[in-house]
């Protein structure tokens, strides 16, 4: 079956530019989250999702991140002003059941970066 | 919070070789994770352990969770050229009820030559 995709795999722009990366998740799954990747490093919570709603964003690191799961699928991570300090792969992963260690899967992921 | 160190940070290995690395924390977890990443590929799952002192296999791949809850470590037997690329562990964080929210380390990069 389908596993979670990513889109863009990679993205380009400006600093001062608004982006937005989008997670499908694998059908079904009602627990999504997003992580970042820096280089040489592994990955690092953001966001938690719980159906339609952000359960945990402490991993968010300023107010210029943002996302949305509006219909409990879909998830859009959204950032402001990007700085160059935000380049970086953006990894989604998604999992049958929310709040525990069901394995979540992860998808290809995003490469973003911030000229 | 809680880290986990990773080690050795690389490795360059013939192919048919054994190979051995390690996941060491401050902190007890009470679950590991041992995830490989491909190039250009999100985190793949290859092992969990949920018990102190528990030995998993997956095929060549063997892990032991350690008794202390601070550490695990990861054998790769019989080393084939597809083995290659990035071995992270990861434990979920234990505090608060987050245990969705996984920790990782930076990875042990593993090349095998053919």
């Amino acid at each position: 079956g389908a596993g979670v995709s990513q889109t863009p795999s990679n993205k380009v722009t400006e600093k001062g530019k608004y982006v937005e990366l989008r997670c499908d998740p694998i059908s079904g799954h009602t627990a999504l989250y997003w992580y970042r990747q820096s280089l040489g490093q592994g990955p690092e919570f953001l966001i938690y999702f719980q159906g339609t709603g952000a359960a945990d964003d402490s991993g968010l690191p300023n107010d210029r991140f943002f996302a949305v799961r509006p219909e409990g699928s879909v998830s859009t991570l959204k950032i402001q002003r990007t700085e160059r300090g935000d380049s970086a792969v953006y990894l989604c992963a998604s999992s049958l059941i929310p709040g525990s260690t069901d394995t979540q899967y992860f998808g290809p992921g995003t490469r973003l970066t911030v000229l | 919070g809680q880290q986990l160190n990773q080690s050795p940070q690389s490795m360059f290995i013939q192919e048919g070789e054994d190979v051995s690395m390690n996941c060491t924390s401050s902190s007890i977890f009470n679950t590991w994770l041992w995830y490989k990443q491909d190039p250009g590929e999100g985190p793949v799952l290859l092992i969990a352990l949920y018990k102190a002192g528990e030995l998993t296999s997956n095929g060549r791949l063997t892990a032991q969770f350690g008794i202390t809850r601070k550490d695990s470590f990861l054998n790769i037997s019989a080393s084939i050229p597809s083995d290659v690329g990035i071995y992270f562990c990861a434990g979920p964080q234990n505090s608060g009820g987050s245990n969705y929210k996984l920790t990782f380390g930076k990875g042990t990069l593993l090349t095998v030559n053919p």
